[in-house]
């Protein structure tokens, strides 16, 4: 099946500050979405995005469908944004998805 | 619009007990999902349903592991019996279409003592 591998697994930042967190998939996908799973353990729609740009707010996403990665920025960050990020990808048209792993991103004040 | 439901949201089991958790998805949403999610993890798919059917159900323990969507609705998912290493987070999510936006629910912790 697909492979999906994050990167970096884990993240510390101070409040303000910028990041970028990939997603590489190892086959052709026809959809992408990142999440955030907060502290609480919710996991929240972030993007669906299985190609170009899109941006809410301090947070945007690209997915270059063509060369197997999406990216997702934070900018600004704040402690709220704190928990784990994920990428998952389908396996088929059905909509089976694999997710990663997942970036552990830590905002301190 | 009301999210995707789960029940219980917390469960302590003994080994070789017998437990099964509800998910109701979003009104009108054919395709259901159960995830098995570790701590440390990512979500790893158990069953995913179209309506009443079943799409895919290959990383699903067949021999201790059940679900059902009878109605195409809500649905039950089993494990009987338990063992240690099913402890776990399990997450219902539901989407409009296969392949669509996935929308999950609170999720239900299981640990089996």
């Amino acid at each position: 099946g697909i492979q999906v591998e994050q990167s970096p697994p884990d993240l510390i930042l101070q409040e303000g500050a910028n990041s970028t967190l990939r997603c590489n998939f190892s086959d052709s996908v026809n959809n992408l979405q990142w999440f955030h799973q907060n502290p609480w353990g919710q996991l929240i729609n972030l993007f669906y995005i299985p190609s170009g740009t899109k941006q809410n707010g301090r947070l945007s996403a690209t997915t270059v469908a063509t060369e197997r990665y999406s990216l997702l920025y934070i900018s600004s960050s704040q402690t709220t944004d704190s928990g784990v990020y994920f990428c998952a990808v389908p396996n088929t048209n059905a909509g089976k998805s694999t997710f990663g792993d997942g970036t552990t991103l830590t905002v301190k004040p | 619009e009301a999210g995707v439901a789960q029940s219980p949201r917390y469960k302590i089991i003994e080994k070789r007990q017998s437990v099964a958790f509800w998910c109701n998805p979003i009104s009108g949403h054919a395709t259901l999902y159960w995830y098995q999610q570790i701590l440390g993890q990512g979500p790893k798919l158990l069953i995913q349903f179209q309506n009443n059917g079943v799409v895919d159900d290959s990383q699903l323990p067949k021999d201790r592991f059940s679900a059902e969507r009878l109605k195409g609705v809500d649905s039950t998912l089993k494990i009987q019996p338990a063992k240690l290493e099913d402890s776990a987070v399990y997450l219902c999510a539901s989407s409009s279409l296969g392949g669509g936006t996935q929308y999950f629910g609170p999720g239900t912790r299981l640990l089996v003592l």
